[in-house]
């Protein structure tokens, strides 16, 4: 079946760093990719959303870039910020099935 | 636009007790979804609706029984509370299915004494 996978369930950095969060996913489907992001006692909230293979969409200085021959959506940002502390969730959808798949998720902590 | 209001923002329930989660869409989204959150962690699918009087199950339905009786609303009962149900409890709605942009309510806490 259709699965997601997040490998880090924790990435601390210190403000001003880059940041690569990793996502892979496997579908027989025509993959539509998400990254959602969830602040402190809020509600998850899109971040970024692709289906186009190999072309780059960015949203609030976040970027990632669907690679479909190698099944990965992985979120990228040139240069933290204290603001970017947050649960980032991956996710795969698709036309043929109402049920979207989440990754576990991955806490980013940046430090001062 | 359009908003998703879960009520009530608290549940405080008894171990055993069958306990009632709300959730009102106005966006006129066909599809909605209930996802359980434990602290911090992963959204897990409970139930789905495609459509008015549809219901999928999710990887977590067992438990817990769904309604979705208007297009614009979706229920979620606990069927018999238990004490490690403590969590935070997501509608969200999208206009079609999974290829289309979630929108989640503020969630619903519910703690079992």
């Amino acid at each position: 079946g259709d699965s997601v996978t997040q490998t880090e369930g924790l990435v601390t950095l210190t403000k001003g760093l880059p940041v690569m969060l990793n996502c892979t996913y496997q579908t027989t489907y025509s993959p539509f990719l998400f990254w959602y992001v969830q602040h402190l006692n809020e509600a998850p909230k899109l971040l970024l959303k692709s289906s186009t293979d190999n072309k780059r969409t960015e949203h609030q200085g976040f970027y990632a870039t669907l690679h479909k021959s190698s099944s990965s959506f992985h979120l990228q940002k040139s240069s933290v910020q204290l603001s970017d502390s947050a649960l980032y969730f991956c996710a795969l959808g698709n036309y043929n099935q109402g049920k979207l798949i989440f990754g576990q998720g991955t806490k980013l902590s940046i430090k001062p | 636009g359009g908003i998703i209001t879960q009520t009530p923002k608290f549940l405080i329930g008894q171990e055993g007790q069958k306990l009632t989660l709300k959730c009102q869409q106005n966006f006129n989204h066909d599809t909605m979804y209930w996802y359980r959150q434990d602290s911090g962690k992963g959204l897990r699918l409970i139930y789905y609706s495609i459509t008015e009087n549809d219901l999928q199950k999710g990887d977590l339905s067992e438990g817990y029984d769904a309604s979705r009786e208007k297009k614009s609303s979706f229920s979620l009962t606990v069927t018999s509370a238990q004490k490690n149900e403590m969590a935070v409890f997501l509608c969200a709605s999208s206009i079609q299915g999974s290829a289309e942009t979630l929108y989640f309510g503020s969630g619903t806490r519910l703690t079992v004494l």
